[in-house]
């Protein structure tokens, strides 16, 4: 079976650049999550979409930006990189009326 | 506040003994709670949801409202158990529930 996709899925970029992370979710999911985990952290939801539109927001920075694009993929940019940025980015993704979760292997980001 | 919390970082047993692994919830409202397993290098796979009430490879967890407890139980652990498990509940907000995790319990199963 299909599963979430995420690209690329591994990140190294210096401080102070931009990266843009891609998520594309299992066919007819509608809704797609990202999530943050930190080194010996667990998962912290960063924001989330339901039919292109943004449903919810955690602790994302304001440096960073998200969007779901017609085909329901879903691209994470994150600008002004700060090392403290450095993290394991999951997507996830549903389908409406469902509140399971399939995650995708996730992006790892290094920045230096 | 609704907060998960499993107060194992770490929990080691030898092959065929039971495994608990813990975990509290406070939330206001109806929970759903969620079981993730990620093992070395991969991504996070759902193990158990509460409602469907299913055993998936000799796992159970019950939950206990009374308690605020969802513990994860197997009767014998086996060695392709170790990895790291992550209680989680849903946060509903409009059309979408986001997950709350804990702090996850790596499981050590020793041969």
């Amino acid at each position: 079976a299909a599963g979430v996709i995420q690209s690329p899925r591994h990140l190294i970029k210096e401080k102070r650049e931009t990266a843009t992370l891609k998520c594309y979710p299992i066919p007819r999911h509608d809704t797609v999550y990202w999530y943050q985990q930190g080194p010996g952290q667990d998962p912290q939801f960063l924001i989330s979409f339901y039919e292109k539109m943004q449903s919810d927001k955690g602790s994302i920075p304001d440096r960073f930006s998200a969007q779901q694009f017609s085909d329901y993929h879903s691209e994470l940019n994150m600008s002004s990189l700060e090392l403290g940025d450095s993290a394991l980015y999951f997507c996830a993704s549903s389908r409406q009326g469902s509140n399971e979760q399939y995650f995708g292997p996730g992006t790892r980001l290094t920045v230096t | 506040a609704q907060r998960v919390t499993q107060p194992e970082k770490l929990l080691s047993v030898f092959k065929g003994a039971p495994v608990e692994l813990k975990c509290n919830y406070s939330y206001s409202g109806s929970p759903e709670l969620f079981w993730y397993v990620q093992y070395s290098r991969q991504r996070l796979q759902l193990l158990l949801r509460h409602i469907s009430r299913e055993s998936i490879k000799g796992f159970t967890a019950d939950l206990n409202k009374g308690e605020t407890s969802f513990h994860l139980k197997k009767p014998f652990a086996q060695e392709e158990d170790s990895a790291m498990y992550y209680c989680a509940l849903t946060s509903f907000s409009g059309n979408t529930g986001k997950l709350i995790f804990g702090q996850g319990t790596t499981l050590q199963v020793k041969p």
